[in-house]
């Protein structure tokens, strides 16, 4: 079946430092990747999306490039700052129209 | 223009009652998702409506859980004779069309806790 596996946390981090979160995935057919971001307090929020290979989502800083031959989504951003602290979730999406999760992996990024 | 609305945003009940949390779509979306957040199992898919089609219900991790959506906004999902491992967060999002390339907009959560 459809699966999610990201980078188990959490993840600490200096201002500034370079963040890779690592996200594979299992689908059967073609799925549309996603990063999606949960901050303290509020609810969760897209982050970026990829709907084909090859394609490069990118969003305030954060890229995650759809790699199909190695069935990866990894979220990078080269320097994170402060108010990047969240739990990040990767997401895959296929024909049946429900997401797929990974667990979350939490981010706290330290002045 | 609102976002995803849920109601309540806690809600403490007793083992064994009955719980209905609701959900109010993003205006003209049509589609309309429940996912369920348990600490250290990530996020569920629940149930799925997209128009006037019937649901897809394969996520619903037992005949307890239950969900309606009337006149194609309001959702209610529930959940009867809880149990402790009910307590999660109960997230509900909303798309405009369902389609896959959609982007699915996340409410606030409903937190459950069954004492």
């Amino acid at each position: 079946g459809d699966s999610v596996t990201q980078m188990e946390g959490p993840v600490t981090l200096s201002e500034e430092a370079c963040l890779t979160i690592n996200c594979t995935y299992t689908a059967t057919g073609y799925p549309s990747l996603f990063w999606y971001v949960q901050y303290p307090g509020e609810g969760l929020q897209l982050l970026l999306k990829a709907t084909k290979a090859d394609d490069k989502g990118s969003n305030k800083g954060f890229e995650a490039t759809y790699r199909k031959e190695t069935t990866s989504f990894h979220l990078e951003k080269g320097s994170v700052q402060v108010s990047d602290s969240a739990v990040y979730f990767c997401a895959l999406l296929t024909g049946a129209n429900n997401l797929f999760f990974g667990t979350g992996t939490r981010l706290t990024v330290i002045p | 223009g609102a976002g995803v609305s849920q109601s309540p945003s806690n809600k403490v009940t007793e083992k064994g009652k009955d719980v209905e949390l609701r959900c109010d779509p993003i205006s003209g979306h049509t589609a309309l998702y429940w996912y369920r957040q348990s600490l250290g199992q990530g996020l569920e898919f629940l149930i799925y409506f997209q128009g006037n089609s019937a649901p897809d219900k394969s996520g619903l991790p037992s005949d307890r859980f239950s969900a309606e959506r009337t006149g194609g906004s309001v959702s209610t999902l529930t959940i009867q004779r809880t149990q402790q491992e009910d307590s999660a967060v109960y997230l509900c999002a909303s798309s405009s069309s369902g389609r896959g390339t959609d982007t699915q907009y996340f409410g606030p959560g409903t937190r459950l806790t069954v004492l």
